[in-house]
């Protein structure tokens, strides 16, 4: 079975621009989260998706939005691009959307680089 | 609110000697526990989590970990480590109550296992 899948794999956009990540979950899962991982830091959670709706929110602004499709697949989306988004942005899936007996599959992760 | 602490950014050693890697938490409310590894520029796998019942809990390679409410810790350790373990381990923790749900995970900044030979 294909696990958690993102792309691109690597992307370098400017300062400014907008980017759209993209991650397809484990096929039966319908929890979707996202995480940002910069250098050297642990992944911090930006927000997570079940059924299509946001589920929880992580401490991120605006420029930062997400979102869930019928087939469970979601794309984050970043406006406004600063130096500091530069990151690798995981998505993980999971079967259910509560903490009870939880455990979350992350996919490989897209390198965003904002010059 | 949750945090995790993982005291030791680098952990050198040789390999087939002992290793630990400290982890301690700060949550008002009762967590689900969980070390995660992170090899070079790929994601996260899970590598054993602690939910309930006996508080120690071992992975298939090895590892072991346990959990330790009064100290609010979740250790990590192996006996004897392999050049293969080398890699980055998260520490991480999940409500187990999150009011309205969700199961988002607080990590902690990692810790590098570098073994040697």
């Amino acid at each position: 079975d294909a696990g958690v899948t993102q792309s691109p794999t690597h992307l370098i956009k400017t300062r400014g621009q907008q980017v759209t990540l993209r991650c397809s979950p484990i096929s039966g899962h319908k929890s979707v989260s996202w995480y940002q991982q910069v250098l050297g830091q642990g992944p911090q959670f930006i927000f997570q998706y079940y059924e299509k709706e946001e589920r929880g929110r992580g401490n991120f602004p605006d420029r930062f939005s997400a979102r869930q499709f019928p087939n469970y697949s979601s794309e984050l989306n970043v406006n406004a691009l600063l130096l500091g988004d530069s990151a690798l942005y995981l998505c993980a899936s999971s079967s259910r959307w509560t903490s009870e007996n939880t455990e979350a599959f992350f996919g490989q992760g897209t390198r965003l680089t904002v010059v | 609110a949750q945090s995790v602490t993982q005291l030791d950014s680098q952990v050198p050693v040789f390999e087939e000697a002992p290793v630990e890697l400290r982890c301690n938490y700060s949550s008002s409310v009762s967590v689900y526990l969980f070390w995660y590894v992170q090899y070079p520029n790929q994601g996260l796998q899970l590598l054993l989590k602690y939910l309930s019942g006996s508080t120690l809990v071992e992975s298939i390679n090895g590892f072991e970990a346990e959990f330790n409410k009064s100290q609010t810790s979740f250790h990590l350790r192996k006996p004897s480590v392999h050049i293969s373990d080398t890699a980055e381990y998260f520490c991480a923790v999940s409500d187990r109550l999150l009011t309205g749900g969700g199961n988002k995970l607080t990590f902690g900044t990692g810790t590098q296992l570098k073994v040697e030979l």
